[in-house]
């Protein structure tokens, strides 16, 4: 079974400052994808950033990079330059490659940025 | 541009009522999911469908069932509401590895 673990409840950052926010991740499969999504206040979530477990280079999508680390099955993201509008609850998830691709996700980390 | 609806963004509903919960999607995806987010919890699956006709059990199918007539539309019944349903469901379609699109949500209270 796969098992997504995010142990950061909240967060709180200066505007400007780059963060990070940690997930750790488990699973037998050998291939899988990972996945970062936001969902702000009004609820809908939105992708971010996708990573295969067999890229070679971490996923970048403007400001957000995945830092993975596969021997330390972690798949950090990494915000850059933070902004006011970065305020939101955000999931790491993953799913197999193969098959469906149902998604299984962490508890959510809630980032306030502060001005 | 792609697109997932939900039939409601807000219902209420009495005990012991079935509910249905719609989610139409507009890009020829073969996958749909429901998934219910409840605070601290994430969002953990309930159903999902990788065609017409066909489904199979999320995480947690207790209380819930689903139907798919038709590409585009996948269903989320409750067959008897129940208080421990009050939460906010979230229907999902993806046709690849990679992203999933999510709809608006249906936040569900349950008296």
């Amino acid at each position: 079974a796969q098992k997504i673990t995010q142990t950061q409840p909240g967060m709180f950052v200066q505007e400007k400052e780059a963060v990070t926010l940690d997930c750790t991740y488990d699973t037998s499969d050998p291939s899988y994808g990972l996945f970062w999504y936001k969902q702000p206040s009004s609820g809908e979530m939105i992708f971010l950033i996708y990573q295969g477990s067999y890229d070679q280079q971490n996923a970048t999508e403007g400001r957000y990079s995945l830092n993975f680390q596969k021997a330390r099955k972690s798949a950090n993201l990494v915000i850059s330059a933070s902004q006011l509008g970065d305020s939101a609850m955000y999931f790491c998830a993953m799913s197999p490659v193969q098959g469906a691709q149902k998604l299984v996700f962490g508890q959510g980390t809630r980032l306030t940025i502060n001005p | 541009d792609v697109k997932v609806t939900q039939s409601s963004r807000y219902l209420v509903k009495r005990t012991g009522e079935k509910v249905f919960l719609e989610c139409v999607q507009d890009m020829d995806h073969e996958n749909m999911f429901w998934y219910r987010q409840d605070p601290g919890l994430g969002l953990r699956l309930i159903y999902f469908s990788y065609d017409v006709k066909m489904k199979e059990k999320g995480d947690i199918p207790e209380g819930y069932s689903v139907s798919r007539e038709k590409k585009e539309r996948f269903s989320l019944i409750l067959e008897s509401a129940s208080t421990n349903q009050t939460s906010m469901y979230l229907c999902a379609s993806t046709d690849r590895v990679g992203e999933q699109y999510f709809g608006p949500g249906t936040r569900l209270t349950v008296t």
